[in-house]
């Protein structure tokens, strides 16, 4: 079945580079998600990426996406406290067309 | 603002009762999914209505049912409620079809429904 995983955590420094990182199993999404929670608050769309892309960028965010290993990355620039938050990963179920995610990874900023 | 609205944002109520959840979708949007998000499951995909119709299936119980009013609102009934129940609901709404860009959900803020 369909499975999308995630390390649990991240702590980084303010003005550091986060990278969060995710794996897929199924190789037929066409699109791959990455929402974002802040504490107390609904699932915001960040960005997604198309699966015939390999690298997508919007302000501070990169995606990059391995279709091969069926790896999903997240890149914050320049990461502020305001981006402390609980990211997840989610591919779209072809068959369905709901979205299956990641158990979320929390990320902390350090001042 | 996603543009999805959910109603209430808390509820707390006995085991035993029934409650239930309300969304509105985003202006022009015909799916309407719920999910269920708890500590120990993460965030778990229940129903999808598309156009009044039922979807698509996921890890709902019997318990709990739903519907799509001809509004394209829709509704979650959770009944017969049991302590681990308790989680934050959400709704989400998407343009509609599988697989594409139309898959682009945008959430509500989701209902916390305490069982107590």
């Amino acid at each position: 079945g369909e499975d999308v995983e995630q390390s649990l955590f991240l702590s980084v420094r303010e003005g550091d580079s986060s990278v969060i990182n995710c794996t897929y199993t199924d190789s037929s999404s066409t699109y791959l998600y990455w929402y974002k929670q802040e504490p107390g608050a609904g699932l915001q769309l960040l960005t997604y990426i198309f699966s015939n892309m390999d690298m997508k960028q919007d302000q501070r965010l990169t995606v990059l996406l391995n279709k091969k290993d069926k790896h999903l990355s997240l890149r914050i620039a320049d990461t502020q406290t305001g981006d402390s938050a609980i990211y997840f990963c989610a591919e779209t179920d072809p068959g369905q067309g709901n979205l299956i995610f990641g158990k979320g990874t929390k990320l902390s900023v350090k001042p | 603002d996603s543009g999805v609205t959910q109603t209430p944002k808390h509820l707390i109520t006995a085991t035993g009762q029934r409650v239930t959840l309300r969304c509105s979708p985003r202006s022009g949007d015909l799916s309407v999914y719920w999910y269920q998000q708890s500590l120990d499951q993460g965030l778990q995909f229940l129903i999808q209505y598309y156009n009044g119709e039922e979807r698509a299936k996921g890890n709902i119980l019997e318990r709990f049912s739903a519907q799509q009013f001809p509004d394209l609102h829709s509704e979650l009934n959770l009944s017969s409620l049991e302590l681990g129940d308790s989680a934050l609901y959400f709704c989400a709404s998407s343009a509609g079809g599988t697989g594409g860009r139309d898959t682009e959900a945008f959430f509500g803020q989701g209902t916390r429904l305490t069982v107590v």
